[in-house]
């Protein structure tokens, strides 16, 4: 089983609401990341959870606050976004944080703020 | 700075024909390399990978990348391409540890019936 999965598939949220994004997986996966892609662009590195620790934050505003209560969770927890924030929000999950650790990607979460 | 360049936008080719897209990296030491694909709307799938070894890489649904040093190049290939391989292909590298990803702009494959 190499499934990662994400919930919601989409999300519509005004600029003063609080939301959060979840991501799974059950391969026994000790590393977690968020990725942020804009339409017709590349996904981006947000953020690298390394057994449960926050390992790389690119530099992300704060409005954007990632947890991982367990080996298994990814949470991002989302506040006060602005419109520039809409994009497919994809989560992936390794084995660890070497090299040659293969990143396995879910579905994302297709975010819309107005 | 390690990159990854894919220096076509879009690429349209016929259901049958062969295929090949391509990726430039700039690496000072022996780079890891991988190819990922991307359906409209959907998340990223692993085509191939390439650490080290053997320059051909053999992967999912058919394609193939060639890993050459001399020309810094990864590019990714299909012998007979079907309707269904029309999607985003990204070409992307490790850089700066944590096992960070560092994705090309991406090449967006049309097929022709």
């Amino acid at each position: 089983d190499t499934e990662v999965t994400q919930t919601p598939k989409h999300l519509v949220m005004g600029m003063t609401n609080k939301k959060s994004l979840k991501c799974e997986q059950h391969m026994g996966h000790r590393a977690m990341y968020w990725y942020k892609q804009k339409a017709k662009k590349p996904p981006e590195l947000m953020f690298v959870y390394s057994y449960e620790k926050l390992s790389i934050n690119e530099s992300v505003p704060s409005r954007f606050s990632p947890e991982c209560p367990n080996s298994s969770l990814l949470n991002l927890h989302l506040h006060a976004l602005q419109p520039e924030d809409s994009a497919l929000y994809l989560c992936a999950s390794s084995r660890g944080i070497a090299d040659t650790d293969t990143q396995y990607f879910g579905p994302g979460t297709r975010l819309t703020v107005l | 700075a390690q990159s990854v360049t894919q220096p076509d936008i879009h690429i349209t080719v016929s259901e049958g024909a062969s295929l090949e897209l391509r990726c430039n990296y700039s690496y000072g030491a022996t780079p890891y390399l991988f190819w990922y694909v991307q359906s409209p709307g959907q998340g990223l799938q692993l085509l191939l990978k390439y650490f080290s070894g053997d320059t051909l890489v053999q992967g999912i649904k058919g394609f193939e990348a060639e890993f050459k040093r001399s020309q810094s190049s990864f590019n990714l290939r299909k012998p007979s391409v079907h309707w269904s391989d029309a999607a985003e292909y990204f070409c992307a590298g490790l850089s700066g540890g944590y096992n960070k990803l560092i994705f090309g702009a991406g090449t967006r494959l049309a097929v022709h019936p």
